[in-house]
C-alpha cells in the first residue's frame, strides 16, 4: 500500500543543521517532494528529487535518496528561526499523474 | 489569478448541514487537487480533476463527499450531512499537467 512516514518533531539550536527523515513505499515513485507549512500559510513546495538521482543540493538544503531502503532526507544547513515550521515528506505513486501521497510532517522547532 | 485561492477560508456549521467549498485555480491549470488535513496528520488525497474529469475519486471517504468542475476551471467540493470527524482543512492544489502542484491557503472546516 501507500505509506509515507516521517518524526513528529525536531528541535534544534540556530545555526546548527537539521536533518529530517522519511521513507516511503512505493519503489516506482517518479519524483520525491519537500514541502513547507508555514503557521497559517499554505503548503510551499521547497525541493524535489527524481527518483534516479541520489542526491539533490540547493542553496542550504541537500536532499539524500536511498531508493534500496526508500528512505529520503532533508538536511538544513546553518538553520534559522525562520525555518521553524512543518515540512512534509510527499512521494508520486505510479498513475500517470501527479497524485501524491504525505507524511503526517515533522514540526522543526528552531530555538536560540 | 496570482495563485490558487479558496472560499470561504473558515466554515463553521452544524452537523447534519451540507457544506460547499470552493477552489479557483491559476488560469491555465489543467489538473485540479483536493487534499484534507485533520488535525495532527498529513494530507489525505481526496480526488484529482483532469479538465472537467475525475479520473481518480478514490479518496474521497464516503458518498457524502462530491466534487465538480466546471470551464476547466472552478471546482466545488460538497459534503452533505456533515459529520463532526469531516473536520479538517481542506486544501486544494492546481498544476499545469503533471508539473508541480501549486496549494490554495485551505478552507477550515469545523463541524458543531
Amino acid at each position: 500500500g501507500e505509506d509515507v512516514e516521517q518524526s513528529l518533531f525536531l528541535s534544534v539550536r540556530e545555526g546548527d543543521s537539521s536533518v529530517i527523515n522519511c521513507t516511503y513505499t512505493d519503489s516506482s515513485s517518479t519524483y520525491l517532494y519537500w514541502y513547507k507549512q508555514e503557521p497559517g500559510a499554505g503548503l510551499q513546495l521547497l525541493t524535489y528529487i527524481f527518483s534516479n538521482m541520489d542526491m539533490k543540493q540547493d542553496q542550504r538544503l541537500t536532499v539524500l535518496l536511498n531508493k534500496k531502503d526508500k528512505h529520503l532526507s532533508l538536511r538544513i544547513a546553518d538553520t534559522q528561526t525562520g525555518d521553524s515550521a512543518i515540512y512534509f515528506c510527499a512521494e508520486n505513486p505510479s498513475g500517470g499523474y501527479n497524485k501524491l501521497i504525505f507524511g503526517a510532517g515533522t514540526r522543526l522547532a528552531v530555538h536560540p | 489569478g496570482a495563485g490558487v485561492s479558496q472560499s470561504p477560508s473558515n466554515k463553521v456549521t452544524e452537523k447534519g448541514k451540507d457544506v460547499e467549498l470552493r477552489c479557483d485555480p491559476i488560469s491555465g491549470h489543467t489538473a485540479l487537487y483536493w487534499y484534507r488535513q485533520s488535525l495532527g496528520q498529513g494530507l489525505e488525497f481526496l480526488i484529482y480533476f483532469q479538465g472537467n474529469s475525475a479520473p481518480d475519486k478514490s479518496g474521497l471517504p464516503s458518498d457524502r463527499f462530491s466534487a465538480e468542475r466546471t470551464g476547466g476551471s472552478v471546482s466545488t467540493l460538497t459534503i452533505q450531512r456533515t459529520q463532526q470527524e469531516d473536520s479538517a482543512v481542506y486544501l486544494c492544489a492546481s498544476s499545469f499537467k503533471y508539473n508541480e502542484q501549486f496549494f490554495g491557503p485551505g478552507t477550515r472546516l469545523t463541524v458543531l
